[in-house]
């Protein structure tokens, strides 16, 4: 079974220009999760999805990042303009909805996309 | 204003000995724990986990105990091998109220010979 997949792995970009991060979660995973790690801090959560509906959204920054999960599938994290302080590696993660288990359901994680604005 | 904490940025072990991979919170609804392993350019891999109604839980040489008085949980591994290197993160939620996981900073195990 292929695991929590992410593209691009590497970006860098200008300040001000746009990067649009990808991630396919587990098959059959209805759960999905964007989290992020700045230079060596801790990971962060930024959204959850269940299916195709923002869970809770409550770690997004700014609202220059704009995520999406059409059809319940795959999920793109879009940063317009992209700032400085923007860089770090960026996780997705996904999990089954084990009905009543959903909250400890494991988290399986992406490699992460390392973004750099210069 | 970190909730979950590894004070510890790093810890060298040698090979056979125990590991003990220490890791405190500040939130009381956090009510589930997990360790995270993680090497260089891959996404951090589940290892363990822990409900705030168990204060121990085993899985092979990984043993997490947890504290809830002292808002303490720690990860024993016994015995460290080499490719125990990485880097450890703790993490926690309130499953009360989210499936979002807070983590911690991490800390680098490196396993000598």
């Amino acid at each position: 079974e292929a695991g929590v997949t992410q593209f691009p792995s590497h970006s860098v970009i200008e300040k001000g220009q746009t990067v649009t991060l990808r991630c396919d979660p587990i098959s059959g995973h209805d759960n999905l999760y964007w989290y992020r790690r700045v230079m060596g801090k801790e990971i962060k959560f930024l959204l959850h999805f269940v299916k195709e509906s923002k869970q809770d959204e409550s770690g997004m920054p700014n609202n220059r990042f704009l995520a999406e999960r059409t059809g319940g599938t795959y999920s793109t994290l879009k940063v317009q303009p992209a700032e400085l302080e923007d860089s770090g590696v960026y996780f997705c993660a996904s999990s089954q909805d084990a009905e009543g288990l959903a909250f400890t359901d494991t988290q399986y994680f992406g490699p992460g996309t390392r973004l750099t604005v210069l | 204003d970190q909730q979950v904490k590894q004070n510890s940025p790093s810890l060298s072990v040698q090979e056979g000995r125990i590991s003990i991979l220490n890791c405190d919170y500040t939130n009381s609804m956090f009510d589930y724990f997990l360790w995270y392993k993680k090497y260089p350019a891959e996404g951090p891999t589940f290892l363990i986990s822990i409900s705030s109604i168990k204060d121990k839980n085993e899985d092979g040489r990984f043993t997490v105990f947890l504290n809830k008085s002292a808002k303490h949980l720690s990860l024993h591994i016994v015995p460290s091998q080499p490719g125990d290197s990485a880097v450890y993160f703790c993490a926690a939620a309130d499953t009360g109220t989210a499936s979002k996981l807070t983590f911690g900073t991490g800390t680098r195990l490196q396993v000598t010979l």
